[in-house]
């Protein structure tokens, strides 16, 4: 298993619709849990972060699973300038401090 | 907003090659990363930097590369005698502290031919 793996997508998505997606991750002993935005050719961007009680900013909401070891991330009302590749991002545990991120899931909101 | 700023925004160089990649993390963070992402592929972590030193590094962060901070703003990656697979756009990140989320450089994006 890879130790943080994301749907590629991408996610087709119209505009206003709602969009959720997933990261599994497989090292247990995570500790701190992100979501980035990487729009083409450019740097992350630190969305949100995740909390074990989920959390909330906006139109997006992002959840932990610490059992079955995932996190999510929703999108509701979609933006055509929501179009992005979504990162999923870990640290801590085996993996050390460091952040690892995932490949990505490719959002497309079209209108 | 602070901003990590990184320069050159872009560099060619031929291959064997030294190059020095250039970073200013936000002021009063603590924690420096370098990250690589080739092109069409996930963000791969280098190396971490904390406390004038080497806290962490990858597999790929062998002898070929290394890591300076001269002096109190700049933060340097340099990668010795350059690959054609060294391609890939470079990204430094400051922190705060180990458990906050990462402010990325727009990044380096280096080509070797």
């Amino acid at each position: 298993r890879k130790e943080v793996e994301q749907d590629p997508g991408p996610f087709n998505v119209p505009e206003g619709a709602t969009v959720a997606f997933n990261c599994t991750y497989s090292n247990s002993a995570s500790q701190s849990f992100f979501w980035y935005r990487q729009d083409c050719r450019k740097e992350p961007k630190l969305l949100m972060s995740v909390y074990s009680s989920g959390n909330e900013d906006g139109r997006f909401t992002a959840q932990l699973n610490r059992a079955s070891q995932y996190i999510s991330l929703l999108i509701r009302d979609s933006k055509l300038s929501d179009s992005a590749t979504y990162l999923c991002a870990l640290s801590g545990g085996a993996a050390g401090n460091k952040l690892t991120f995932g490949g990505g899931t490719r959002v497309l909101v079209k209108p | 907003e602070p901003e990590v700023t990184q320069t050159p925004s872009h560099q060619v160089t031929q291959m064997g090659q030294e190059v020095i990649l250039r970073c200013v993390p936000i002021s009063n963070h603590l924690y420096f990363y370098w990250y690589r992402q080739i092109l069409g592929q996930k963000v791969e972590f280098l190396v971490s930097f904390y406390n004038n030193e080497i806290s962490e590094k990858s597999e790929i962060f062998d002898d070929q590369f290394s890591v300076e901070r001269p002096d109190g703003s700049n933060f340097t990656l340099k990668i010795r005698s350059t690959k054609l697979e060294d391609s890939a756009m470079y990204f430094c990140a400051s922190s705060p502290g180990q458990d906050y989320g990462y402010t990325f450089g727009s990044g380096t994006r280096l080509t070797v031919v």
